[in-house]
């Protein structure tokens, strides 16, 4: 079955203590993406990933961090978490011959953090 | 921010009544994306539109779109209870891989 899958699907942590939200994908996607969600506020996106070893900025990308390793797998890493990070976070993936935007997104079921 | 904004913010309705939502955007695209999400749960594409295509049909959704105006609206047509969700629009840079998300429609329709 073509999914996105994320872990952990929840997560409750304190600030300062680095954690990484995995997510990987089986479509053999080129384009890789994380959104995060807040009321009032609709999804932003964080990073993006073009292909293996590309990544760019999206709209809020400040304490985070991501790497592209493998094809697969496109993590987020929150080295010191702080509580105006407690969100709900989304991975997407897409295919991307041409412009990402002209392809369907596959998103993950989410996961839902609290940062204390 | 160019992230894009949906009007109304909330809607309910009747089941079988129709259902319209809009989307106002602030840059020059070159498509523009519906997404449906369930109560927390991850986004499902519904439709894509390009920016020389003005009307759209995907079964009982209509999509519009108006460039000029840097607008784009949604019907649900025969409304369902399982219709009940969060509506988004996405946008893309002129570039297409940086994606701005509306702030989203709440849609509740009541049987």
């Amino acid at each position: 079955e073509a999914q996105v899958t994320q872990n952990p699907r929840y997560l409750i942590t304190v600030t300062g203590k680095k954690l990484t939200v995995t997510c990987s994908q089986n479509m053999n996607h080129e384009y890789m993406s994380w959104y995060r969600q807040d009321p009032g506020l609709g999804l932003r996106q964080i990073y993006y990933s073009m292909n293996v070893e590309v990544t760019d900025k999206g709209d809020v990308p400040e304490g985070y961090k991501v790497s592209r390793k493998e094809k697969r797998n496109f993590p987020l890493i929150l080295e010191s978490p702080s509580p105006n990070q407690t969100s709900l976070y989304f991975c997407a993936s897409s295919s991307s011959f041409g412009r990402a935007i002209q392809e369907t997104q596959y998103f993950g079921p989410g996961t839902r953090l609290l940062v204390l | 921010s160019q992230q894009g904004e949906e009007d109304p913010q909330a809607l309910s309705i009747q089941e079988g009544e129709n259902a319209t939502m809009n989307c106002s955007y602030k840059t020059s695209i070159n498509n523009l994306q519906w997404y449906r999400q369930n109560s927390g749960r991850g986004l499902v594409h519904l439709i894509l539109i390009r920016s020389n295509e003005r009307e759209k049909h995907s079964g009982r959704l209509r999509v519009t779109l108006d460039t000029s105006k840097k607008s784009s609206s949604l019907l649900i047509t025969a409304s369902r209870a399982a219709d009940t969700a969060s509506y988004f629009c996405a946008t893309g840079t002129y570039t297409g891989n940086q994606f701005y998300f509306g702030t989203g429609t709440s849609l509740t329709v009541i049987p």
